[in-house]
């Protein structure tokens, strides 16, 4: 399988915990990006890395959130201090760069249930 | 804010033609018309997207009026597993400043394949 791949598929923590959830984007991707999904709503943009550079965050990305690329390869997403409000899905996705065909693939999502 | 109107849902037959659409007449002229499918607790799936010609691929087919407010997804057959969440997104496809990258999902249309 050469998609987009998440892990772990599911998680359910207690709040105030620290999780950590891993994207590996399409190999020759360099763009990789991470939405943020609730019930009944579209996913919403959290961030964005070209390579292993952050170039953009949402205001969504509160100080308890962070994303690291470190080798500009798989991406991880920090939640330190969980709330309820965090529960969702967690979802990434990547895409190339230039040309045409800049179109983002997704991956299956990571569902973060915080009890 | 999505740059989008969808109707919240629709019906279609099994084996018929499901016809999708999205309204988008604010839409820039170097803003490209995206369509991403999302299957329930599965990631969203780009179908396909266009400038303003007509496209077709193996999935779908996106009609875009001549002004370009508005568009039409085709299935043209559409089966049970075409259930799901259809998104109607218009984005720049290079970069053009801040945000531009982002994909800003609607609540789509809820498309139900009837038997």
């Amino acid at each position: 399988d050469t998609g987009v791949s998440q892990n772990p598929r599911h998680k359910i923590t207690k709040r105030g915990q620290n999780v950590t959830f891993r994207c590996d984007p399409i190999s020759e991707h360099n763009r990789l990006y991470w939405y943020r999904q609730t019930l009944g709503q579209g996913p919403e943009f959290l961030t964005y890395f070209q390579n292993e550079a952050q170039l953009e965050k949402s205001r969504l990305l509160s100080d308890r959130f962070s994303a690291e690329r470190p080798k500009g390869s798989f991406s991880t997403l920090e939640i330190q201090r969980t709330e309820q409000g965090d529960s969702a899905m967690y979802l990434c996705a990547s895409s190339r760069s230039g040309g045409m065909n800049t179109e983002a693939f997704f991956g299956q999502g990571t569902r973060l249930t915080v009890v | 804010d999505a740059k989008t109107t969808q109707p919240p849902s629709m019906d279609c037959a099994e084996g018929r033609a499901a016809n999708l659409p999205c309204n988008h007449s604010t839409i820039s002229g170097n803003e490209y018309v995206y369509w991403y499918r999302q299957i329930h607790s599965q990631g969203p799936q780009y179908i396909i997207h266009g400038l303003k010609n007509n496209e077709t691929n193996e999935m779908a087919s996106l009609i875009i009026t001549e002004d370009r407010k508005s568009s039409t997804l085709i299935l043209p057959h559409a089966t049970l597993r075409d259930t799901a969440v259809y998104y109607c997104i218009v984005r720049v496809a290079g970069y053009s400043g801040a945000g531009s990258y982002q994909l800003t999902f609607g609540k789509g249309t809820k498309l139900s394949v009837i038997p």
